[in-house]
Order: structure tokens, then sequence, then C-alpha cells
């Protein structure tokens, strides 16, 4: 069954860099999605992503966060400067477009960000 | 996004059925009900929807209110690998919201 990959399981960046987290969704789905989950606390959305641009985001997608589809397949989140409170385990996870939203979105297992 | 309610926590026997609740007394319309679960260190999984009629896949089966303000997540025999946390969420197909909104779920812990 196809999936959706993400890498790298874990990164450690020091607190101020930018870190990019990579994602592969399912290859014929069209829309796309980053949500976070901070430890011992629930799944948050950050931001959607269809036909080349952010359809929707939240209160937590600030200046900081950006995303891009460079290419046919990758999905990236990048976080320019990244803060303590950015520590999270970050899903990436993707829709087939058929119609309106009622179809499932498929979850990668997650890239754990440890800022230090 | 309407709200639903589920209990924190529910425990079950392994090869035993188990009957998850969920309330969502102000569902509209155009409400899908949704599942989805997530296995320890792992991102959420789909596990089933519908909207009116009660649903049945390979996973599992989802047994909707006929006023539809509750329904129940049945899980015919439960098995060790069932222990996650499950979510129930409703989504909005007319709205134009893409997000799902997660609230803490239900806990599941199947007893060998």
């Amino acid at each position: 069954e196809p999936e959706v990959t993400q890498t790298p399981s874990h990164q450690v960046t020091q607190m101020g860099q930018e870190v990019i987290l990579r994602c592969v969704p399912i290859s014929n789905h069209l829309y796309f999605y980053w949500y976070r989950q901070i430890l011992g606390q629930k799944v948050e959305f950050l931001v959607s992503f269809y036909n080349n641009e952010i359809s929707e985001k939240s209160e937590i997608f600030d200046d900081q966060f950006s995303v891009e589809r460079p290419d046919g397949s990758n999905f990236t989140l990048k976080i320019r400067s990244t803060k303590l409170e950015d520590s999270a385990m970050y899903f990436c996870a993707s829709r087939e477009y058929r119609g309106r939203g009622n179809q499932p979105q498929h979850f990668g297992d997650g890239t754990r960000l440890s800022i230090l | 996004d309407a709200k639903t309610t589920q209990p924190n926590s529910m425990e079950s026997n392994e090869e035993e059925p188990v009957h998850l609740p969920c309330n969502h007394s102000t569902i509209s319309g155009t409400d899908y009900i949704h599942w989805y679960r997530q296995l320890p260190s792992q991102g959420p999984e789909y596990v089933i929807h519908g909207l009116t009629s009660n649903v049945n896949n390979r996973m599992a089966s989802l047994a909707i209110a006929e006023d539809r303000k509750s329904s129940t997540l049945i899980l015919h025999r439960a098995t060790l690998r069932d222990a996650a946390v499950y979510y129930c969420i409703l989504r909005d197909v007319q709205g134009g919201s893409e997000k799902l909104v997660f609230g803490k779920g239900t806990k599941l812990t199947v007893n060998p």
C-alpha cells in the first residue's frame, strides 16, 4: 500500500538555526498538509497546500515557517530560525483529490524535531 | 468545527469486541464523522468515516445514531496492535477548511 514517507526521522538542531523537514506524499495525491504534536499534547494543524499555494494556515504557522513543493515528489516544511518551543513531532499528510474534502488524509510517521 | 466528546480512556481484552463512543450533539447536516487512530510513536492513521448510514471496512465498523448526535467505532476482535489513541473528528465537506481538528481522543488499552 502506498504511504507517505518523511525524512529524517529525528532532527536535532541548535536554537536559531534553520531546519528543513522533508516529505514524499503519495504519488497521485494533490492536497498536502503539515501537522505537529508537542510531546504529550494534541495533534495540531499547521498548513494545507494545494495547486502550489497555501490554502489554509493556522496561527502557529507564522513568518518563521514556509512550505514548498520543489519538484513533483517532495513537500518540505522550513523553519527559518528555530526556537525551543518548536520541539515537536512534525507530521506530513496527503489527500487524493476527488471532489470536496471527504477523502481521508494519509499521514507519515513523522519527524521528531529537537531544538537545543 | 463542531465539537466531539470522547472518554479519556478505555480498556479491553484481546479478541473481545470494543465499542468506542463519540458524542457530537452539535453536528451539522454536512459534517462527515471520521475516525483516526494513533499508535505509539506513529502518525495518525485513518480508520473509517461515514455520514448517516453504518459503515464497515476491513479495520472496523462505524455505527451512527439515527439523529447523528453520536457514533460508535466498533473493533470486532481487539488485538494488541489495536492499542492506540482513537480520535473522532467531524469534517464539514461544504466548508472551505481542509484541516483535521484533533481532540485528546480515547486511549485504548488492550490486555492480553
